[in-house]
């Protein structure tokens, strides 16, 4: 059973602040790695790729990964209000998405 | 990335009737995938929906209850058959980017309450 680990959370992090989100994934072999940022009551929204080791940045989002270790992780720096959110974790495993359960943000102003 | 539009944006149904929740999507995919959210919960794949060929469903859903059709490369549809007050959940419509490094994008949802 390939599996995505998520601390569901909520975690909370002042305004400003850098906000650490983590993911570990089962499946050895997987090469392609999202998150995902879903308000609520919306649908998800890509906001982050990755596919090879190390960091990628994108604005104020870092994604960084470990494939040695099976992890995954997303950093957003000066943290917003806005920011609060869940985000999802997905790891692809041929042409299907492994999603985590999530990790719900709650930035504090 | 895409631009995906689902219909209807909600509804609220009666138990044992069924809905059609389309899918439109402004270019051409190979792979399109329906998926439900519970409130609170990850997302649960129930088919993926290739044009040409039949739909693939993930255990636990199967075609009666779901039935999906996907006519070209734009456009699919799922149905939600004999509708339980269990049914009531958001579906969401979501295609695969061959061009974008296989990257997967989501439709606005369709919010389902079934009394």
């Amino acid at each position: 059973q390939k599996e995505v680990e998520q601390n569901s959370g909520p975690l909370s992090v002042p305004e400003g602040a850098i906000a650490s989100l983590n993911c570990t994934y089962s499946d050895r072999g997987s090469q392609s790695f999202f998150w995902y940022r879903q308000y609520s009551g919306k649908s998800p929204e890509l906001i982050m790729s990755i596919y090879s080791n190390g960091d990628k940045e994108d604005g104020r989002f870092t994604a960084q990964l470990n494939k040695a270790s099976q992890y995954v992780s997303l950093l957003i720096r000066d943290s917003q209000p806005s920011d609060s959110a869940t985000y999802l974790c997905a790891v692809r495993s041929n042409y299907q998405l492994i999603w985590g359960a999530g990790t719900k943000l709650i930035i504090k102003p | 990335s895409a631009v995906i539009s689902q219909k209807p944006s909600r509804d609220i149904c009666q138990r044992g009737t069924s809905l059609t929740i389309q899918c439109q999507v402004d270019s051409q995919v190979t792979m399109m995938f329906w998926y439900r959210q519970q409130p609170g919960q990850s997302l649960t794949l129930i088919a993926t929906a290739n044009q040409g060929s039949e739909a693939t469903y993930e255990s636990g859903f199967v075609i009666d209850k779901f039935p999906i059709s996907r006519p070209n490369l734009t456009f699919s549809t799922l149905t939600v058959s004999n509708m339980s007050p269990e049914d009531s959940s958001i579906y969401l419509c979501s295609v695969l980017l061959r061009d974008r490094s296989y990257e997967q994008y989501f439709g606005p949802g369709t919010r389902l309450t079934v009394t």
